[in-house]
């Protein structure tokens, strides 16, 4: 039972525009929400993350938002850039729980 | 910042060999955690640990063991490689016992399994 799902394998964005990459979940439990992004041949790195308490946390070009009603959580990417191009994956964790449950990941194509 | 140091970057083994990969972590976290990466399924949990000591299955220990007698180092075990563990490993480490937990990833291990 995937409780995290990330159901675009793949997204290709026009340098300089919106990228917009999505997150469902199904545990109501989960309190905390992360993204991470990963270059080839190297792990992942953390970008952001979330709280169920709020709506929105914001990073420079990257914003995350959460709609909990539809277990629902985004991040966008303004404007994206070359080398915004990696797979970013949706993690979420539960309290003191120390296992973040992960996404499969989407691939982020920057065209020029 | 925080380094998660993994002994080596591309390991090739021979089926049935055994296998070690070593992760050190330099900022004293308590967290050590390993993962494999697969394409198409993301990151899969297969021990972490969360003390000197301590270890607990995560969601596909079988096949691995882990070792952590000292806090800054947690190493991954193959007994016995299969050609189906070729694999991406990753290490992570974090000091969070409660909130977003944060994790903190060495460049990972690539094995590979003839």
């Amino acid at each position: 039972d995937q409780q995290v799902k990330q159901n675009s394998p793949s997204l290709s964005v026009q340098e300089g525009r919106i990228s917009i990459l999505n997150c469902d979940y199904t545990n109501s439990m989960f309190d905390y929400f992360l993204w991470y992004k990963k270059y080839p041949a190297e792990g992942p790195t953390f970008l952001i993350s979330i709280s169920s308490i709020k709506d929105k946390n914001e990073d420079g070009r990257f914003t995350v938002f959460l709609n909990k009603s539809a277990k629902h959580l985004s991040l966008h990417i303004v404007p994206s850039q070359p080398g915004d191009s990696a797979v970013y994956f949706c993690a979420a964790n539960e309290g003191s729980n120390y296992q973040l449950i992960w996404g499969a990941g989407t691939k982020l194509i920057i065209k020029p | 910042d925080v380094k998660v140091t993994q002994s080596s970057r591309y390991l090739v083994k021979r089926t049935g060999e055994k296998v070690f990969l070593e992760c050190v972590q330099d900022m004293d976290h308590e967290n050590m955690f390993w993962y494999r990466q697969d394409p198409g399924l993301g990151l899969r949990l297969i021990y972490f640990s969360y003390d000197v000591k301590m270890k607990e299955k995560g969601d596909i220990p079988e096949g691995y063991s882990v070792s952590r007698e000292k806090k800054e180092r947690f190493s991954l075990i193959l007994e016995s490689a299969s050609t189906n563990q070729t694999s991406m490993y990753l290490c992570a480490s974090s000091s969070v016992t409660s909130g977003a937990n944060v994790l903190t990833f060495g460049a990972g291990s690539r094995l590979t399994v003839l």
